[in-house]
């Protein structure tokens, strides 16, 4: 079947670490692959997406690879801001599975103190 | 300005009450999906409906109905059968189902006194 496995958090960084949220899936076919950020009391927002094999989606700093060998897609920024304290969803889309929604990840939190 | 819209953001209710949770898009958009996330736990899909009067059963539906009268509504029933209602509720919605990206709204709390 499809799933997605994260890292467990909480994770905590001090300001201007380097960041690395891990993500690996399972899934038939050729999977889109997202990575959703929810703020305190908010709803999800995307993050970033990639839909075939070393594409790299990336956005206000984060990104993310795709990595077919090695049914990957972990997400990565330079130099965290407090700002970017959220959980973090790594999901998928399958491809040719009839009509299935998104499967996400557990989820990993991140916090980054000053 | 599109977007999902919930109502109310938080909602309380007592035993054995039935409660509708609102939600709606003005994104044309043709799937709407239903989600629920305990305190530090992940997504847990309810139910998500393909088309207007269609819906699926997700992960979780059992205390739950819902109704896809409308493209732009997709309300969510909380039945008296749900015996753990207390949860944050979010709706998201997509072009289609499939290969695409889902929009959420803001969520629902709900409370049970």
């Amino acid at each position: 079947g499809n799933s997605v496995t994260q890292m467990e958090g909480p994770v905590t960084l001090s300001e201007e670490a380097f960041l690395t949220i891990n993500c690996t899936y399972t899934a038939t076919g050729y999977p889109s692959l997202f990575w959703y950020v929810q703020y305190p009391g908010e709803g999800l927002q995307l993050l970033l997406k990639a839909t075939k094999a070393d594409d790299k989606g990336s956005n206000k700093g984060f990104e993310a690879t795709y990595r077919k060998e090695t049914t990957s897609f972990h997400l990565e920024k330079g130099s965290v801001q407090v700002s970017d304290s959220a959980v973090y969803f790594c999901a998928l889309s399958p491809l040719n599975s009839g009509n299935t929604p998104l499967v996400f990840g557990k989820g990993t939190r991140l916090s980054v103190i000053a | 300005d599109g977007g999902i819209t919930q109502s109310p953001k938080y909602l309380f209710r007592k035993e054995g009450q039935n409660v509708t949770l609102s939600c709606e898009q003005n994104l044309n958009h043709d799937a709407m999906y239903w989600y629920r996330q305990d305190p530090g736990q992940g997504l847990r899909l309810i139910y998500y409906s393909q088309i207007v009067n269609d819906f699926q059963k997700g992960d979780i539906a059992e205390g739950y109905s819902v109704s896809r009268e409308k493209k732009e509504s997709f309300p969510l029933t909380v039945t008296s059968a749900q015996k753990n209602p207390t949860a944050f509720y979010l709706c998201a919605s997509s072009i289609v189902v499939t290969q695409e990206t889902q929009y959420f709204g803001p969520g629902t709390r709900l409370l049970v006194l």
